[in-house]
């Protein structure tokens, strides 16, 4: 059974700084590796998908890479904002026909001003 | 992508009632999924809903009480029946939008509270 760990579980960090976010995963046999975001009391918004065959991908200030080998995902932040500031969650897209997900627990990202 | 819309967005029910939630997508979707998150908790999968056939349940999670109905591509609802507090969560439909990427667009979500 597909286990996913997210650490930290919380992080606050001052405006500006880079961070990065961290996915662990047990199953290496993995389709897919989506990050998003939620903001408190909210769905989900999805921020970058990352193919099994790929080893990273970049969207404007964030960049996620993956290492499907070691069963590890990282989410790289650039010159955080305090609109950054929600839970950041992992998924693991699991091989097989139904394509679940299954989610780590999150990292609650605060941004300071 | 995909635009996702829930009713109703919030609702507080008594417990031993029951609640249809409605998940409604903006083009025909072949895969679309129920998720459960509560309070403080990350993203529990509760079941695949199939068209034109029975949904398919995860572990711990049974029809009768999870009731889905999916009559089309672009609409299903999820029934919460003969609640209890413990059915106090946020319920999320996700659909896979496109071909070949399977990335997942979810809905708003439905907060439930069950007093």
């Amino acid at each position: 059974k597909q286990e996913v760990t997210q650490i930290p579980a919380a992080l606050s960090v001052p405006e500006g700084e880079n961070l990065v976010l961290n996915c662990s995963f047990t199953d290496s046999a993995i389709y897919n590796l989506q990050w998003f975001r939620q903001d408190p009391g909210k769905g989900l918004t999805s921020l970058l998908l990352i193919q099994s065959s790929q080893r990273e991908q970049t969207s404007g200030r964030l960049n996620a890479s993956l290492d499907k080998s070691s069963g590890r995902s990282t989410l790289y932040i650039a010159a955080s904002q305090p609109g950054d500031s929600a839970t950041y969650l992992c998924a693991v897209g699991n091989s097989g026909s139904a394509r679940q997900l299954t989610f780590g627990s999150g990292t609650q990202l605060t941004v300071l001003p | 992508s995909a635009v996702i819309s829930q009713k109703p967005s919030r609702d507080i029910c008594q417990r031993g009632t029951s609640l249809t939630i409605q998940c409604q997508v903006d083009s025909q979707v072949t895969m679309m999924f129920w998720y459960r998150q509560q309070p403080g908790q990350s993203l529990t999968l509760i079941a695949t809903a199939n068209q034109g056939s029975e949904a398919t349940y995860e572990s711990g999670f049974v029809i009768d009480k999870f009731p889905i109905s999916r009559p089309n591509l672009t609409f299903s609802t999820l029934t919460v029946s003969n609640m209890s507090p413990e059915d106090s969560s946020i319920y999320l439909c996700s659909v896979v939008a496109g071909t070949g990427s399977y990335e997942q667009y979810f809905g708003p979500g439905t907060r439930l509270t069950v007093t």
